[in-house]
């Protein structure tokens, strides 16, 4: 079944501890991205990339970091979380011109 | 810069009602258009997308929309909602030189019984 998988889906942590949101397709599709989703907002690109080792800053970079060391997979990576990081995170992949995948979701709160 | 406005936040009707988003983007190039809708507690999912040709699409769950190139304008419809089309309705544009979606704002909508 062709799908995006994210862990975890919840997660509450403090401030400063490091942490990874994972998120693998099995489309092998070559675009990833990241976005954050909140009340009002709608959906907005944290990061994105268009292939292996090539990744890129979306529209609300900071306090985040990725890699795409293989094509399947694409982390999101929180180096020190804040408050304001608290969100509803959403991984997506496609194919080209083609429409986005998403996955299930994480739901993270920094305490 | 580029965007996409969708005209409502919040929306209610009763079961039965038709329905209309209103979605508009700014991009001056070629465009591909999707809806997306997001149920409450699950991720999103695709309604309908538009590439090319016919500008009047249909989509799952008797959803459709029209494009207007001339007032860069994608519209939802449906002609007659259910209980079960309460859910978070987006409007996203992805221009054609490379992959990334922008997204409107969403709509929330509640159908009442």
């Amino acid at each position: 079944e062709a799908q995006v998988t994210q862990n975890p889906r919840y997660l509450i942590t403090v401030t400063g501890k490091k942490l990874t949101v994972t998120c693998s397709q099995n489309m092998n599709h070559e675009y990833m991205s990241w976005y954050r989703q909140d009340p009002g907002l709608g959906l907005r690109q944290i990061y994105y990339s268009m292939n292996v080792e090539v990744t890129d800053k979306g529209d609300v970079p900071e306090g985040y970091k990725v890699s795409r060391k293989e094509k399947r997979n694409f982390p999101l990576i929180l180096e020190s979380p804040s408050p304001n990081q608290t969100s509803l995170y959403f991984c997506a992949s496609s194919l080209g011109r083609g429409e986005a995948f998403f996955g299930q979701g994480t739901r993270l709160t920094v305490v | 810069a580029q965007s996409v406005s969708q005209h409502n936040h919040h929306v209610i009707l009763s079961e039965a009602a038709s329905l209309e988003l209103g979605c508009n983007y700014s991009y001056g190039g070629t465009v591909n258009l999707f809806w997306y809708v997001q149920y409450p507690g699950q991720h999103l999912q695709l309604l309908l997308k538009y590439f090319s040709g016919d500008p009047l699409v249909k989509g799952i769950k008797g959803f459709e929309a029209e494009f207007i190139k001339s007032k860069f304008s994608f519209n939802l419809r449906k002609p007659s909602v259910q209980w079960s089309d309460t859910a978070e309705y987006f409007c996203a544009v992805k221009s054609d030189s490379w992959g990334k979606l922008q997204f409107g704002a969403g709509t929330q909508v509640v159908v009442t019984p």
